[in-house]
Parts: C-alpha cells; sequence; structure tokens
C-alpha cells in the first residue's frame, strides 16, 4: 500500500532559526495537504498543493510539491513559539478518486525561545 | 464558525466494555473519517465514508470494531469489546469530495478513550 515517510520525527531549534521537514510517498500523488497539531489539540489543515512544482508560501511558511509529485516540504523561516507543534503531511493517490488520505508520522517541532 | 463535533471528549472504560463513540461532521460535507493516533503508530485511518456509503474500512480490526453512518449529521464508531490495546485518541473528520479529488479535512477535537 501508500507509504507517506517524513523526516525529521523531531526537530528543536532557537527561536529565530528556520526548519523545514520533507516528505516522500512510495507512489505518485494526486495532491499533498499539509496539517499542524498544536500538543492537546488536533489536526488543523494549513494547504494543499495540487500542481507538479506548486510552490506556495502563507506568511513565513513555504510549501513545495516535486515535480514528480513523490515529495514535498515545508519550510519555517525565523521560527516563533507559536510554531510548536507536530507538522503532518498527508497524501492521496493519484490514478483514482478515492478520496483519502495517507498522514506521514509527522514532525514535532519546539521551539526554545 | 463551523466544525467537527465529537462526544464523549474522553472515556475510560474496563476492558470487556462497549465503548460508542459520535461525530458530527460539517454540514455541507460528504465525507467522514474515523482516525485513531497513538504515539507509537500515529495517524492511522480507521474507516471513512462518502455520500453516507462505506468506502473503506480496511484500516479497523473487523472483529470488535464497526463504523455507521446512520444520517448525513451523524457519524458512529463502535468497540466492542473493548481492550487496553484501543486505548487512544480517535478523531472523526469531515470534508468535500466533490471533483476528482479530496479537499481539506476538518478535524473534531477528538476522543480520548482510555481502556483499563
Amino acid at each position: 500500500g501508500q507509504q507517506v515517510m517524513q523526516i525529521p520525527q523531531y526537530q528543536h531549534v532557537q527561536e529565530g532559526e528556520d526548519f523545514t521537514t520533507y516528505c516522500n510517498s512510495s507512489t505518485t500523488l494526486s495532491n499533498i495537504q499539509w496539517y499542524k497539531q498544536r500538543p492537546g489539540g488536533h489536526p488543523v489543515f494549513l494547504i494543499q498543493l495540487v500542481k507538479s512544482g506548486e510552490v506556495k508560501k502563507q506568511k513565513r511558511l513555504t510549501f513545495q510539491f516535486g515535480e514528480a509529485k513523490k515529495n514535498s516540504s515545508l519550510h519555517i523561516t525565523a521560527t516563533q513559539t507559536t510554531d510548536v507543534g507536530t507538522y503532518f503531511c498527508a497524501g492521496e493517490n493519484s490514478g483514482g478518486s478515492n478520496y483519502k488520505l495517507t498522514f506521514g508520522k509527522g514532525t514535532l517541532l519546539t521551539v526554545n525561545p | 464558525d463551523a466544525r467537527v463535533t465529537q462526544t464523549p471528549r474522553h472515556k475510560v472504560t474496563e476492558m470487556g466494555q462497549e465503548v460508542t463513540m459520535r461525530c458530527q461532521p460539517i454540514l455541507g460535507h460528504n465525507t467522514v473519517f474515523w482516525y485513531r493516533q497513538t504515539m507509537m503508530q500515529g495517524l492511522e485511518l480507521l474507516a471513512y465514508f462518502r455520500n453516507r456509503a462505506p468506502l473503506d474500512d480496511s484500516g479497523m480490526p473487523k472483529d470488535r470494531f464497526s463504523a455507521e453512518m446512520p444520517d448525513a449529521t451523524l457519524a458512529t464508531l463502535k468497540i466492542q469489546p473493548s481492550e487496553p490495546r484501543d486505548s487512544a485518541v480517535y478523531f472523526c473528520a469531515s470534508g468535500s469530495s466533490w471533483t476528482a479529488y479530496s479537499y481539506e479535512q476538518y478535524f473534531g477535537p477528538g476522543t480520548r478513550l482510555t481502556v483499563t
């Protein structure tokens, strides 16, 4: 079955440093989504990427979708303590409309003030 | 501010008891998902529905878990009998899938289940 691998598993940074998490799928994706889960909370949708090579920005967050639509990344510039949480990528398989997402294990980001 | 609601928020029960979790998806969403989250396994998809029809429940232990959607405003997940290894946070999520692929999923607050 489809697998979505995410690295690193954990990342601790000083406030102001940059952060990147990477996501790789074993299969070609129709789209990829990113979610953030604060400690004790639930996953919250951040963004969806659909096109090959797509890049989207949300303030300090930059999301990329690979040319082959099998990998993606999330980069945060100048982290803040409010960025703390687990970031998940979730991919939907291409080649058939099954509407389900396969989530990566997530990257837990902690920020030292 | 539309949101997914789940009840109960917390449940502590003894092994062997039946557990029922309920979810009210966002009005107008046609896809409903049940996930289980543990530290070891992360977010696992248990079952999901589209237009109230079950599409896939291959992630569920069939002998003890069942998921239903009796109407568009209610989805249920039952465990009978419950076991300690079922202890986890169970999330319901809803979304729209009117095109060839799905859009974002909106997660409920989760039910934290502890089976002793």
